[in-house]
């Protein structure tokens, strides 16, 4: 079946304590990105990559970092999380520049305390 | 002004009826356009892509006015099941810029 997988799906840790958020896809697509989704202001991206090693910020990328190094995986790197981290994340994927649309995972609900 | 806007919402309609949700963007680069649903606490799933000629899938249709900046979609006999928030996509230059609208949040009422 044709997916992107987040893991974990809850995660609650405490300040400061780093932690990973990882994603994968199956389709070989060449771009996959990270969202973050809070009340009140949707959907915002944070970093995007078009393919192997090639990452970008988007428009949220303060204190996240990103890392590209198989088509496949795509994690997301919280190296000292905040409060103001507590947020739905979701991954996403696509073939590459077409018409075609993001698929997303299914989500992590990160609480950090 | 925001990027993308929709209908503030909530619709609660009943069962049966007919709704259509609005949207419009700002940025008249954008190239490719989508509608995407998303139940709550979940991942947002693609309902349908926008063409410029109008296209349909079964109960659903979308229209794409280039020149007003203007999308919209429509839901014809509505079921339960459509109950969902719904997001306006815009991507400029068919790259990684995907702008999501907030989301105009529908209740279909038995």
């Amino acid at each position: 079946e044709a997916q992107v997988t987040q893991n974990p799906r809850y995660l609650i840790t405490v300040t400061g304590k780093k932690l990973t958020v990882t994603c994968s896809q199956n389709m070989n697509h060449e771009y996959m990105s990270w969202y973050r989704q809070d009340p009140g202001l949707g959907l915002r991206q944070i970093y995007y990559s078009m393919n192997v090693e090639v990452t970008d910020k988007g428009d949220v990328p303060e204190g996240y970092k990103v890392s590209r190094k198989e088509k496949r995986n795509f994690p997301l790197i919280l190296e000292s999380p905040s409060p103001n981290q507590t947020s739905l994340y979701f991954c996403a994927s696509r073939p590459g520049p077409t018409v075609y649309g993001y698929t997303f995972g299914s989500g992590t609900r990160l609480t950090v305390v | 002004r925001k990027e993308v806007e929709q209908d503030p919402g909530p619709f609660n309609v009943p069962e049966g009826a007919t709704v259509a949700f609005n949207c419009t963007y700002s940025n008249s680069a954008s190239q490719s356009f989508f509608w995407y649903r998303q139940d709550c606490r979940k991942e947002p799933k693609l309902l349908m892509s926008v063409y410029s000629s109008g296209n349909e899938d079964g109960r659903f249709t979308a229209q794409l006015n280039r020149a007003s900046q203007y999308i919209s979609l429509l839901i014809r006999d509505s079921k339960l099941s459509d109950s969902a928030t719904y997001l306006c996509v815009v991507n400029v230059d068919y790259g990684q810029n995907f702008v999501f609208g907030p989301g105009t949040r529908l209740s279909v009422l038995p």
